[in-house]
């Protein structure tokens, strides 16, 4: 495995529903990243970890919640979602939090019905 | 907050053309990133700035970093099919912005001339 992946690829759930997206990035990083990317808009970042902290928040609402274990892993847990957050939810992964090019999985689509 | 303005929006390009595309901003930065996404996949990156002036090429793409530290441009010279997709530009400020996060533009579709 190379770079950085992202699984589920794709993800149709209620707004009742529980779920997870999962990254994992084989890069040796020490920040990692979630972004939001729906259409006609530009990337909006949620979150980001560096060393498993997190360290930024960028006033995303409760039913996103993150969760870091170490380095190398990051995950999205969903709960209670709206129609509205339906979008392609990218993880990135960059050496560290300063002056660094960050490097993007695939992606995952969610879908909330 | 801090927007980066990318044009055009969307172009058509016929195989063999070049294509140039900009981002600009009213903020200093002091990075610049230049992505490819490509449908379903995440974004891909191609080139990095780092210093104003810096002119840098990948294979048929060349970046530059305005002079201004205000704006950037990313050229394709002798296009083929599979250079269609979502270019983004994204910079991080000089002021950082927290930890330095980057910013991104909304994005130029690249399509093939019908």
């Amino acid at each position: 495995e190379t770079g950085v992946t992202q699984t589920p690829r794709h993800l149709v759930m209620g707004m009742t529903n529980k779920k997870s997206l999962k990254c994992e990035q084989h890069l040796g990083h020490n920040a990692m990243y979630w972004y939001k990317q729906s259409a006609k808009k530009p990337l909006e970042l949620m979150f980001v970890y560096s060393l498993e902290e997190r360290v930024e928040n960028n006033s995303v609402p409760s039913r996103f919640s993150p969760e870091c274990p170490n380095s190398s892993h990051l995950f999205l847990h969903l709960h209670t979602l709206q129609p509205e957050d339906s979008a392609l939810y990218l993880c990135a992964s960059s050496p560290g939090t300063g002056d660094y090019e960050q490097y993007f999985g695939p992606g995952t689509r969610l879908t909330v019905t | 907050g801090q927007q980066l303005n990318q044009s055009p929006q969307s172009m058509f390009i016929q195989e063999g053309e070049d294509v140039s595309m900009n981002c600009t901003s009213s903020s200093i930065f002091n990075t610049w990133l230049w992505y490819k996404q490509d449908p379903g996949e995440g974004p891909v990156l191609l080139i990095a700035l780092y210093k104003a002036g810096e002119l840098t090429s990948n294979g048929r793409l060349t970046a530059q970093f305005g002079i201004t530290r205000k704006d950037s441009f990313l050229n394709i010279s002798a296009s083929i099919p599979s250079d269609v997709g979502i270019y983004f530009c994204a910079g991080r400020t000089v002021y950082g912005g927290s930890q330095g996060n980057l910013i991104f533009g909304k994005g130029t579709k690249l399509s093939v001339k019908p």
